[in-house]
């Protein structure tokens, strides 16, 4: 079945440092593919999307690569800020009807 | 706009009471509706989807069920609530068409505490 591997965390980083977070999946077909964003105590809100090969899905700053040839799609930021803290979540949807498998989340700690 | 809505926010409930949990979407028709269960520290499990009124899909057994009674209403509920439900309970919705490219959106999140 389809399934999404993500880094474990937390990740810690200091402010305006280089942010990666590794999302590797396993899918039959060409899955869309996304990442959320939860803030504390909160529901998740969608960050960005990528819906075929080397589609690039971008939002405030934040930047993914849909890359079939390593079924991967990195999360990256330039220059993090404290206001970046979160839980990050990679998730596909399947082929067909929308039923999104999430990874376990990556907690983001950026420090001042 | 779209919005979606999830109540209460927070809830705390002895083991053996009932439960129901409601979600209402608004500015959209004929949506999908998920709830979905995230445990402390872990990632999501997808509880019940429904693609319209009365239809309703389950992903894993359990002690809940789902219902929805309307076309933007999706309650989630228990008639005797375990421990091992506490956690906290995510709604979101999906445009109608079945397309994979559509992202879903999520509610504000319940959270259940049983004692």
């Amino acid at each position: 079945g389809n399934s999404v591997t993500q880094m474990e965390g937390p990740v810690t980083l200091s402010e305006e440092a280089f942010l990666t977070i590794n999302c590797t999946y396993t899918a039959t077909g060409y899955p869309s593919l996304f990442w959320y964003v939860q803030y504390p105590g909160e529901g998740l809100q969608l960050l960005l999307k990528a819906t075929k090969a080397d589609d690039k899905g971008s939002n405030k700053g934040f930047e993914a690569t849909y890359r079939k040839e390593t079924t991967s799609f990195h999360l990256e930021k330039g220059s993090v800020q404290v206001s970046d803290s979160a839980v990050y979540f990679c998730a596909l949807s399947g082929t067909g009807f929308q039923k999104l498998v999430f990874g376990t989340g990556t907690r983001l700690l950026v420090s001042p | 706009s779209q919005t979606i809505h999830q109540w209460p926010a927070t809830l705390v409930q002895p083991v053996g009471s009932p439960l129901s949990l409601e979600c209402t979407v608004e500015g959209t028709s004929n949506p999908n509706l998920y709830w979905y269960r995230q445990a402390a520290g872990r990632g999501l499990q997808l509880l019940f989807y429904s693609v319209g009124i009365g239809q309703i899909s389950s992903e894993v057994p359990q002690n809940l069920s789902a219902s929805r009674p309307q076309d933007r209403q999706f309650i989630l509920s228990s008639k005797k609530l375990l421990l091992s439900d506490s956690g906290f309970y995510l709604c979101a919705w999906s445009s109608g068409h079945s397309n994979s490219n559509q992202p879903q959106h999520f509610g504000d999140g319940t959270r259940l505490s049983i004692l």
